[in-house]
């Protein structure tokens, strides 16, 4: 089955400090997702990359797809408090009606 | 206004008890599932329904049984409460089934705590 890697676990930084996390998978993908939740929220859609060699922005936040479609990534630039929460990576293989959710990674934000 | 609304917010309750998790969604989508969160922020679905037929169940105990009335509710409900299902449960949609990329809508979360 679909084996996803979500690393790291944790990653604290000073605030203006960039972070990112990755996630890799053992298969090649349809689509990924990320999500990201805030401490005692549900999680949030932010994204959906579909192409190899997929790269998205949105403001301070970058989204990458590998072009083997096996591997992505989410860096944010100059992080803020704002930022501070769990990210989500929701990989898809094709043929399968569920998206599996990476472990997360928990980012909290020094100021 | 709330897109996703699940009832209730907290769950307190005693092992062995039978309890209930309602899910709304008035976002006029068809799909909905129900996902569990551990104590390590683990994200793992349970099950989803598709215009009120199920289409994933996952390794879930019997215990746990959903009810999909209509397209816009879908209910939880626990048998014999154990220590160990005490999670975060979550309710999702999502506008169709369309093989996992669709969006998913998450509901706010029942935080249910089995002492």
């Amino acid at each position: 089955g679909q084996q996803v890697m979500q690393i790291p676990q944790y990653q604290h930084v000073q605030e203006g400090e960039d972070f990112t996390t990755y996630c890799n998978s053992s298969t090649t993908l349809s689509n990924i997702q990320w999500y990201k939740q805030r401490p005692g929220g549900h999680p949030v859609f932010l994204i959906q990359l579909v192409k190899s060699g997929e790269v998205k922005k949105q403001k301070r936040l970058t989204f990458q797809f590998g072009e083997a479609k096996k591997n992505s990534s989410l860096h944010i630039t100059a992080t803020q408090t704002t930022d501070v929460g769990t990210y989500f990576c929701a990989p898809h293989q094709g043929g399968s009606e569920k998206l599996v959710f990476g472990k997360g990674t928990k980012l909290t934000v020094n100021p | 206004d709330t897109a996703v609304s699940q009832t209730p917010k907290y769950l307190v309750t005693q092992m062995g008890n039978d309890k209930s998790i309602k899910c709304e969604q008035n976002l006029g989508h068809d799909t909905m599932y129900w996902y569990k969160q551990d104590s390590k922020k683990f994200l793992k679905i349970m099950f989803s329904y598709n215009n009120k037929e199920l289409i994933i169940n996952e390794t879930v105990p019997n215990r746990f049984s959903p009810k999909s009335p209509d397209k816009a509710h879908l209910n939880l409900h626990i048998n014999s409460l154990e220590l160990g299902d005490s999670a975060v449960y979550f309710c999702a949609s999502s506008p169709r089934v369309i093989a996992g990329r669709e969006t998913q809508y998450f509901g706010p979360g029942t935080r249910l705590l089995v002492l």
